[in-house]
């Protein structure tokens, strides 16, 4: 039972490239989110899904994409990178209460 | 939402009783307090949750007084262990859009 998973844990993209970052859980909890953590400073979401086929944007939600087609995966893509989204960023998944939350590992990006 | 508000940082002993407050003036009738404790390159986890009065765990207490107004993070004899950012939270279980705000550095010397 692995829980909530991201991957990459690193990458280093340049400015102008697209990625995906992935998350997957096996919890089997509808709800799921996207975070990203400056350095310093609190998470601030992204999107969020609160089911396969439906998702919404968070607080900062400009230049990144979203889709779930299944429970399990919750892709985030960054369509092209900039500077400034360069940040540490957190999976979290929920079965029905956005306040208990599990969060994956991360991944650490680089956008130089 | 309501806006919360706790110390930017704090530091205590080894052993010692360590107690974080955060203030939520604004709190609504259906809203919860909700602490999640973060360890340098990892995600948040999840502590304790709670409404009013007391919440105890296996590894913390909650406090809330009558007015809800407030709240206090109780972790009983800290270790090194326990050094990380504490989040408090505050909101309605539907909420979507949930904010962690810079939460309270805590550094535990030995």
């Amino acid at each position: 039972n692995a829980g909530v998973t991201q991957t990459p844990k690193f990458q280093v993209l340049k400015t102008g490239q697209s990625m995906t970052l992935q998350c997957a859980q096996d919890m089997n909890h509808e709800y799921m989110s996207w975070y990203r953590q400056d350095p310093g400073m609190g998470l601030r979401l992204i999107h969020y899904s609160v089911g396969a086929g439906i998702t919404d944007q968070g607080e900062v939600p400009n230049g990144y994409n979203v889709s779930r087609s299944t429970t399990e995966d919750f892709p985030l893509r960054l369509l092209s990178a900039a500077p400034s989204q360069t940040s540490v960023y957190f999976c979290a998944v929920s079965r029905q209460d956005y306040y208990e939350q599990y969060f994956g590992p991360g991944t650490r990006l680089t956008v130089t | 939402l309501a806006k919360t508000t706790q110390p930017i940082s704090m530091d205590s002993y080894e052993g010692q009783e360590v107690n974080i407050t955060c203030s939520h003036n604004n709190i609504a009738t259906n809203d919860y307090i909700t602490w999640y404790q973060q360890f340098p390159s990892q995600g948040p986890r999840f502590i304790i949750q709670g409404y009013k009065t007391k919440v105890t765990n296996e590894v913390a207490s909650l406090f809330i007084p009558a007015d809800r107004k407030s709240s206090t993070l109780s972790l009983p004899r800290v270790s090194l262990s326990d050094t990380a950012v504490y989040y408090c939270l505050v909101g309605d279980s539907s909420a979507s859009k949930i904010i962690f705000g810079s939460g309270t550095r805590l550094s535990i010397r030995p």
